[in-house]
């Protein structure tokens, strides 16, 4: 149980378009996604907490116009990458907190998405 | 205010010896804490975590976690290292809120020498 997928595992892009990111809760309801950014040999970094229904909360730093989030169902979290450039590319990992049970207290987390802009 | 603080950044132990990779966290209010394991190009997978009673925490792998509230600390440990045990650690702690944000800490790297 507690099983969170992504979509797509990796995307390479041209600079200047926009990327989507799923982010799927399979077997649980989420009520808080959560998207983080992973640079090479680092910790993560949060961008931003989702709240299914409601706007996201943006950490200090991350531009929530270039990072759109969408919480709109309690299994599904997007990111968009608008505007991508290549210090955008990244690994992209989110994670879902559920309504009840073992979900409640812990984040699950993707597989994460590998975005390289050229 | 929650923090983590990961003793050691890299670690190396021979197989079958005993793996220790400390934690120690900072928080206002009564903490959840948590270990995860990340895989090259891998998300996080959790390992273990402490909610409440018990403060001897056993996870999936053979690792278990001891919570001492006296030291602050949540050192992940195993007693006899394999080399798929070879990955990056995260410890985290977050507050007794549902939903509530975590906070990492920098990780370490666990290498095991065959």
């Amino acid at each position: 149980g507690a099983v969170v997928s992504q979509h797509p595992s990796r995307v390479i892009c041209k600079s200047g378009t926009s990327v989507k990111i799923e982010c799927r809760s399979l077997d649980f309801q989420a009520t808080t996604m959560f998207w983080y950014r992973q640079f090479p040999k680092q910790s993560l970094m949060l961008m931003a907490t989702s709240n299914e229904g409601s706007k996201a909360t943006y950490e200090q730093g991350v531009e929530k116009d270039k990072f759109l989030i969408n919480h709109a169902s309690l299994t599904l979290s997007t990111l968009t990458v608008t505007s991508a450039h290549p210090e955008d590319s990244s690994f992209y990992i989110c994670s879902a907190i559920g309504l009840a049970g073992v979900t409640q207290e812990t984040q699950y987390f993707g597989p994460g998405t590998r975005l390289l802009v050229l | 205010a929650q923090s983590v603080t990961q003793l050691g950044s890299h670690v190396s132990v021979s197989e079958g010896a005993l793996v220790l990779l400390r934690c120690n966290y900072s928080s206002s209010v009564p903490p959840y804490l948590f270990w995860y394991v990340q895989y090259p190009n891998q998300g996080l997978q959790l390992l273990l975590k402490y909610t409440s009673a018990a403060t001897l925490v056993k996870g999936i792998n053979g690792f278990e976690a001891e919570f001492k509230k006296s030291e602050t600390s949540f050192h992940l440990t195993k007693p006899s290292a394999h080399m798929s045990d070879a990955a990056e650690y995260f410890c985290a702690v977050s507050a007794r809120t549902t939903g509530n944000q975590f906070y990492f800490g920098t990780g370490t790297s666990l290498t095991v020498i065959p």
